[in-house]
């Protein structure tokens, strides 16, 4: 079975602060998948990455960046020098060959960042 | 501009009612899929489909039918055999499993939201 755990249920900033988002899974799938989604207000769930089991490098696209580590089964969120617009539920995902490819959700993180 | 449409955006019912709620894409995607989502909670998978005519039960099937007779539509209906209707609904789709290998980026609609009364 899969499972994805986001410990902090509500995390808030203030604007310029960097802050992380944590997220922990657990699979027996040796491929396997793993995915960020933003949910702003509006409610649509925007795609941000996907990473798989393979590849073990961090990633950064602009103020954001994702750390990929196999040996404590975790894949943690970094907004660097955050902003307003940051504020959303983020989603992290877990899909594998055993759940035959189908996405397993974490209970999301909902960010607040205040001016 | 490619996307997926969702509606009605709210849509309010009383108990003992079905209703169905609409999720059509042009995006030419193979895979469609309906979750549902309540507070504090994660995403939830009610039913997806890969192929036209053609759909699984998800995690949480019971009380929800869906159909799909065509590429671009996956309609859910609610029925009153839902005990708890009241939620946030996302429709999603993909490319599929036919068309590439691992898993793929789903694309989410903007989402219902039913209110039972």
């Amino acid at each position: 079975a899969q499972k994805v755990t986001q410990a902090q249920t509500e995390i808030s900033v203030v604007e310029k602060e960097d802050v992380t988002l944590d997220c922990v899974y657990e699979t027996r799938d040796t491929t396997y998948y793993l995915f960020w989604y933003k949910q702003p207000p509006s409610g649509e769930l925007v795609f941000l990455i996907r990473r798989n089991s393979f590849d073990e490098q961090n990633e950064i696209s602009g103020r954001y960046s994702w750390n990929f580590q196999k040996s404590t089964s975790s894949f943690n969120f970094t907004i660097t020098a955050s902003q307003v617009v940051d504020s959303a539920v983020y989603f992290c995902a877990l899909s594998g060959r055993g759940s035959n490819y189908k996405l397993t959700f974490g209970k999301g993180t909902l960010l607040t960042v205040n001016p | 501009d490619g996307g997926i449409t969702q509606s009605p955006k709210y849509l309010f019912r009383k108990e003992g009612q079905n209703v169905t709620l609409s999720c059509e894409q042009n995006l030419n995607h193979d895979a469609m899929y309906w979750y549902r989502q309540d507070p504090g909670q994660g995403l939830r998978l009610i039913y997806y489909s890969q192929i036209v005519n053609d759909f699984q039960k998800g995690d949480i099937a019971e009380g929800y039918s869906v159909s799909r007779e065509k590429k671009e539509s996956f309609p859910l209906t609610v029925t009153s055999a839902q005990k708890n209707p009241t939620a946030f609904y996302l429709c999603a789709s993909s490319i599929g499993q036919g068309r590439s290998s691992g898993a793929n980026v789903l694309t989410f609609g903007a989402g219902s939201r039913l209110t039972v009364l």
